[in-house]
């Protein structure tokens, strides 16, 4: 696992504005990438997923981009509003995701 | 369906005490996956299973350590003997694998605290 500790990355937006998270992943063979969001007290929540054969992805309210070339990971919310709030994870995978592994998490704080 | 349902929610025991967490996964899902959450290491895979049979067990941190599935409905962490530093949140979930989406659904964890 990585390190969290206390140095959780935290990203602070004010509410209607959009919010965008990143993650460096570290396998350049993954083939399969996650966002998760999980909020105070609960297991985390599915997102959004990505297969690496694509570079953009979109949901409601949500995009997800995959840049293979710098192995990065990025989750855009539009709009963010005060259910954002939450710590999200990007997690990869391989082979169809059998064996996830989990980045730190960044924690994101919407600001009224 | 409930979702990924794990007892109990909360756990305190006494070092050196044994402690066995329980899962149930989402009907007719094949493969589950036990986690563990701390502040200090994030969330990592500690065993997970596909089609009740344990495919990859090298997050579990030592022998104290033991899972079992014995259906495809139910699974086990035990820990024993326990230790303070086990203190965590432990997550089970569960997912179809197979050839579409296959993203893994958490159950509510169970926090466990070795006093």
């Amino acid at each position: 696992g990585e390190s969290v500790g206390l140095h959780l990355p935290t990203l602070s937006v004010q509410e209607g504005d959009n919010s965008i998270i990143n993650c460096a992943y570290s396998n350049s063979a993954s083939d399969y990438f996650i966002w998760y969001k999980q909020e105070s007290g609960k297991g985390p929540q599915f997102i959004i997923d990505i297969r690496s054969n694509m570079d953009k992805r979109q949901g409601q309210r949500v995009t997800v981009l995959l840049n293979k070339t710098v192995k990065h990971l990025s989750l855009q919310i539009a709009a963010t509003q005060p259910g954002d709030s939450a710590v999200y994870f990007c997690a990869e995978g391989l082979n169809y995701g059998q064996n996830f592994v989990f980045g730190p998490g960044t924690r994101l704080s919407v600001l009224p | 369906d409930a979702g990924v349902i794990q007892s109990p929610r909360h756990e305190v025991t006494e070092m050196g005490q044994e402690v066995t967490l329980r899962c149930k996964p989402i009907s007719g899902h094949n493969s589950l996956f036990w986690y563990r959450q701390t502040m200090m290491r994030g969330l990592e895979l500690l065993i997970y299973f596909n089609n009740n049979v344990p495919i990859d067990d090298s997050g579990m941190p030592e022998d104290r350590f033991s899972a079992k599935m014995p259906n495809a409905s139910f699974s086990t962490l035990k820990i024993q003997p326990s230790e303070p530093r086990d203190s965590a949140v432990y997550f089970c979930a569960s997912s179809f694998s197979g050839t579409g989406d296959t993203e893994a659904f958490f159950g509510q964890g169970t926090r466990l605290t070795v006093v």
